[in-house]
Parts: structure tokens; C-alpha cells; sequence
């Protein structure tokens, strides 16, 4: 079974402009996870979606935006970067249904760099 | 309010050291206990879940067990390719499926 899947693997951006991260879960999965990771910082919850509708959000600005499709593929946006979002993001699917928990798989993540 | 705490937050040991990590938690109805390893600059791997107390998984070198407030990622005789961040994750009853993460743990093994 194939794992998760980031594109791009690295990008380099300059502040002030926008950038798209892309997704594909593992197959059968429907909930999907995003998350920030710096230098030092733990994992940083960004949103999660589940068939298509977001089901939970971290504590991050407007800047910061996503959306799932209806084959279960993930993209997020953020706009206006800022230096401080140099960073690692990192993708993670799970079945997402209800019940016992479910664990997360996580892709390579996209290494996105600011200047 | 739910939280997860890892503890030491680094540790250095000989290889063929065992020791054990902990993960602490307060949760309101636990779901499941999640554990992971990641290697700098990659996704974390997952290793265990435990859903219930007295509940024990194995893989390895490597043992979780879980308590009603913590869990315990004991590693027998380690490597140095065991050295990596070991990360502790928690889903409560009440937190809408998303997981609560501890800080981790990093683990490095001198030969």
C-alpha cells in the first residue's frame, strides 16, 4: 500500500508571496492532518479535514488555509509568508471514523524556506 | 484540559543501555496512546497504539506499555540507529478526533 505523498519535497519562497502544499493520503483514508514544524517546536497542529468538510483547526492566522477533495487529496495555502513560516509541513492521514482511535501516517513532508 | 507530557525531554545513552521514556497524560476518556519515532527532518513513523490500561505492545527493541495516566516506551540493549525523537500522541473522547502531542523525547545512543 502506498504511503502518504507531499509535493513539493522542498520550496523556496520569498516573504510577502503565497504558497500551495499538496497531499494524497493513503488509500481508504478520509481524515487528513496538517501540522507545522520548526526547530525546537513540537508538532504544531494546523487543521484537519474529513470528507471534504474541516473538522478541526489549531490556534494559527487566516493566513494559513486548506481544503480536502472529494478523493480524500489535501492542499494548503498560505498567503502573505512571513519568515516565520520557514518551516517543515508535515501531511498525515488516518481512517478518521469514529471509535477507537485511529493512528496517523505521516508523509515526508514539504521543507519550506522563507527569504 | 487535556495534556500530554514527555519526559526526559533528551537522554544520552550507552548502547546496550536500556532505559525507558515516559508519556504522561490528562485526558478525559481515552480513546488511544499513540507512539512515534522521527529522524531529523522526516515525518514521524509510527510504532505502537495502546487503547486500555495494562495494555503492552512490542516491536523490536522496543516495549510501550500504559497505565490509566502514562505510558512507558522502554528500550532494551539500544543501537545507535535507535537515536531519533520519540514523540507520544493522545486521542480523548472529547477532543473531536485530534490528537494532543507531547514535546518528545530525543534519543541519542554513543557506540
Amino acid at each position: 500500500k502506498a504511503g502518504v505523498t507531499q509535493t513539493p519535497r522542498y520550496l523556496i519562497k520569498t516573504r510577502g508571496q503565497q504558497v500551495t502544499l499538496s497531499c494524497s493520503p493513503i488509500s481508504g483514508h478520509r481524515s487528513v492532518s496538517w501540522y507545522q514544524q520548526t526547530p525546537g517546536q513540537g508538532l504544531q497542529f494546523l487543521f484537519e479535514y474529513f470528507s471534504e468538510t474541516q473538522r478541526n483547526k489549531g490556534n494559527f492566522p487566516g493566513r494559513f488555509s486548506g481544503r480536502q477533495f472529494s478523493n480524500s487529496r489535501s492542499e494548503m495555502n498560505v498567503s502573505t509568508l512571513e519568515l516565520g513560516d520557514s518551516a517543515l509541513y508535515l501531511c498525515a492521514s488516518s481512517l478518521g471514523t469514529s471509535g477507537r482511535g485511529h493512528e496517523q501516517y505521516f508523509g515526508p513532508g514539504t521543507r519550506l524556506t522563507v527569504t | 484540559e487535556d495534556q500530554v507530557t514527555q519526559s526526559p525531554e533528551a537522554l544520552r545513552l550507552q548502547e546496550g543501555e536500556s532505559s525507558s521514556l515516559n508519556c504522561s497524560y490528562t485526558v478525559s476518556g481515552l480513546r488511544g496512546l499513540f507512539w512515534y519515532r522521527q529522524d531529523p527532518g522526516k515525518g514521524p513513523e509510527f510504532l505502537f497504539t495502546l487503547y486500555s490500561a495494562g495494555e503492552e505492545k512490542e516491536k523490536e527493541r522496543l516495549k510501550a506499555t500504559l497505565t490509566k495516566k502514562e505510558s512507558f516506551l522502554h528500550i532494551t540493549a539500544p543501537k545507535p540507529e535507535d537515536s531519533a525523537t520519540y514523540l507520544c500522541a493522545v486521542q480523548a473522547g472529547d477532543s473531536n478526533y485530534q490528537l494532543i502531542w507531547g514535546a518528545g523525547t530525543k534519543l541519542i545512543i554513543k557506540p
